[in-house]
């Protein structure tokens, strides 16, 4: 079942441009979340956002922002690439105080060069 | 990560076999979930966990608070069970329960 949207599938870009990728889900939940799943497949949360709140930021660098118009899109946006940010990033929601498992969509993968 | 650790980190089956993946918590985990990743790199879930036991089809997991560990165990392994399986363990981190996923235990299921 696809209920969370990333776009693009896959992104090439070069050191210091930005990027900006998109992530809707029709789950209708209250909370959505930013991954990043590097090379060795390590999946660390850098972001999640509950009723167009910020309520987690893993000391992730400046560049990374988030932008959500309304609870149900989480857009990721990085000023300035790296090649360390050359990963996959996965966008996930679910309901906050249910406890709910959290739903993944496909995910976006970033190759600066 | 360290916080959450699992084993195998690699596994290979014969179809039709039964195995067994684990998952350690040095963290105060109050919920664990299963996922499993496929080829195509999708992230699907198969198992939310409070303490006690669940089953769906030829999976079952456990998920042990006291002894903070969960266990996924496959039964009569199939050729589409292959890929990499996470566990994610979630605990309290100020306000907010997050996700600490583990390093994920490859899997491939082989005729």
């Amino acid at each position: 079942e696809t209920a969370v949207f990333q776009t693009p599938n896959y992104h090439v870009t070069q050191v210091g441009n930005e990027v900006s990728f998109n992530c809707k889900q029709t789950l209708g939940h209250d909370t959505m979340y930013w991954y990043k799943q590097d090379s060795k497949k390590l999946l660390k949360i850098m972001f999640s956002y509950n009723n167009k709140q910020l309520i987690v930021n893993e000391t992730v660098p400046r560049r990374f922002s988030p932008q959500s118009s309304d609870k149900a899109h989480l857009n990721l946006r990085i000023k300035s690439v790296e090649p360390e940010d050359s990963a996959v990033y996965l966008c996930a929601s679910s309901n906050w105080g249910d406890q709910d498992t959290q739903y993944f969509g496909p995910g976006t993968r970033l190759l600066v060069l | 990560g360290d916080k959450v650790k699992q084993s195998p980190s690699a596994l290979s089956l014969q179809e039709g076999t039964n195995s067994a993946l684990r998952c350690n918590f040095s963290i105060a985990a109050t919920t664990v979930q299963w996922f499993l990743q496929n080829p195509r790199g999708s992230l699907i879930n198969l198992f939310y966990l409070v303490p006690g036991t669940k089953e769906n089809g030829r999976l079952k997991s456990t998920f042990n608070s006291k002894e903070s560990y969960s266990t996924l165990h496959i039964r009569d392994a199939q050729l589409e069970d292959s890929g990499t399986y996470f566990c994610a363990a979630e605990a309290i981190s100020g306000s907010f329960n997050k996700l600490t996923f583990g390093a994920g235990t490859r899997l491939a299921v082989c005729p």
